[in-house]
């Protein structure tokens, strides 16, 4: 079955804390994304990846850290995460090099105290 | 101006009535328009997109596009119950950037 897997779903962490969410798909994509989600201010890019060791910034970048080692995995790091970084963060991912995301994952519910 | 803008709803439509729901976006140099489904709890799932000025029919849905007046959206006939989500507009700005609008929140009463 075609799909992006995230781990953990839920997570709750203290402030300064370092934390990985991991993100991987079966599809073979090049294109992989993390997104997270708040109210009122929606689906927001955090960073990109067009393919194996090649990530750049999206939006909202400040905070957190990927990479991209194996074209399946695109793990996401928070150093040091505060709380203004709880939220719901989704992976993305999608064939081309289109930034669109065709699959994205379950979503991982963060939150930092 | 925010780059993708949508009424928040809840948009609220009777089981087989049309639900319009609508988008509009900053950037007149954007070139792609996509429209995803995210259910209560779930992830968002892309549903339809359009690149082309005029109509784009997929069963039930057509999505709209104008790009002079720069909106686009999203016809759902024969609305169902089991259509009841929030509805999220995105926008390809180019440079590998999709902004995403804040959703519209549909309801279809039985």
């Amino acid at each position: 079955e075609a799909q992006v897997t995230q781990n953990p779903r839920y997570l709750i962490t203290v402030t300064g804390k370092k934390l990985t969410v991991t993100c991987s798909q079966n599809m073979n994509h090049e294109y992989m994304s993390w997104y997270r989600q708040d109210p009122g201010l929606g689906l927001r890019q955090i960073y990109y990846s067009m393919n194996v060791e090649v990530t750049d910034k999206g939006d909202v970048p400040e905070g957190y850290k990927v990479s991209r080692k194996e074209k399946r995995n695109f793990p996401l790091i928070l150093e040091s995460p505060s709380p203004n970084q709880t939220s719901l963060y989704f992976c993305a991912s999608s064939l081309s090099n289109s930034p669109e995301p065709e699959f994205f994952g379950p979503g991982t519910r963060l939150t930092v105290l | 101006q925010k780059e993708v803008e949508q009424n928040s709803g809840p948009l609220s439509v009777p089981e087989g009535a049309i639900a319009s729901l609508n988008c509009t976006y900053s950037d007149r140099g954007s070139q792609s328009f996509f429209w995803y489904r995210q259910y209560s709890g779930k992830s968002p799932e892309l549903i339809m997109f359009i690149y082309s000025n005029g109509d784009k029919e997929d069963g039930r849905f057509t999505a709209q596009l104008n790009k002079a007046s720069q909106y686009v959206s999203l016809l759902i006939r024969d609305s169902q119950p089991s259509d009841s989500a929030t509805y999220l507009c995105a926008v390809d700005t180019g440079f590998q950037k999709l902004v995403f609008g804040t959703g519209t929140r549909l309801l279809v009463s039985p």
